[in-house]
């Protein structure tokens, strides 16, 4: 199974991009990448997600490279409200099963 | 529709008490997931419902941990004979289809005495 890596935390300006990495390099070709992120005492809130191509939304970009062994969430005008642990996760949901694999985050301070 | 709610928020417990928890997905998703989440760690899947259908359990789910979703709509997670490492929290998410966005609720906080 696909496993990620991030760093254990980051700081951010507010104000300023906060870009996440994430390492995946183990990743399947029908795995995608998913991004959540989770604030103290609240369920994780779904951000992104992507396959192949850059995506973007309304709370933020998912650029994956092409050999989609790395990606990099941007939070493009950093708020102290982003403050939280985001999680990059590889999951598949075919006819050959579920899997997702959460591992520990990346824990981003956004200072003032 | 408020989202996805979990019930209780909190549950104290002794050991070897059966206890069971309640999720009510949004009401037009159609996958409901049960996660269990320890301190300072992500959530680790346990298992999810397509409707009523149970498809996939991790190893993680115990013979002592079942669920249910009867008739597709709320379900429920049952531990029977707690234990102290069963201490965790437990969130349930629901998301229209298979690779849609998931919707998580705020979980149910176990602790096992």
């Amino acid at each position: 199974d696909a496993k990620t890596t991030q760093p254990p935390s980051m700081d951010c300006a507010e104000g300023r991009a906060a870009n996440l990495p994430c390492n995946h390099s183990t990743i399947s070709g029908n795995e995608y990448v998913y991004w959540y992120r989770q604030i103290h005492s609240q369920g994780p809130q779904y951000i992104i997600h992507g396959l192949k191509n850059n995506e973007t939304n309304e709370m933020a970009s998912l650029i994956i490279t092409e050999d989609r062994k790395s990606s990099t969430l941007i939070l493009p005008h950093a708020t102290l409200r982003d403050t939280a642990v985001y999680y990059c996760i590889v999951r598949v949901d075919n006819t050959g099963g579920f899997k997702t694999i959460f591992g520990a985050g990346t824990r981003l301070f956004v200072k003032a | 529709d408020t989202g996805v709610s979990q019930n209780p928020r909190h549950k104290i417990t002794k050991r070897g008490q059966n206890v069971t928890f309640r999720c009510d997905p949004i009401s037009e998703h159609n996958r409901l997931y049960w996660y269990r989440q320890t301190l300072g760690q992500g959530p680790e899947f346990l298992t999810y419902f397509q409707n009523e259908a149970q498809l996939e359990k991790s190893r993680l789910l115990s013979d002592r941990f079942s669920a249910e979703r009867p008739k597709g709509s709320f379900s429920t997670l049952e531990i029977q004979r707690t234990e102290q490492g069963d201490s965790a929290m437990y969130l349930c998410a629901s998301s229209l289809d298979s690779r849609g966005a998931d919707t998580f609720g705020s979980g149910t906080r176990l602790t096992v005495v």
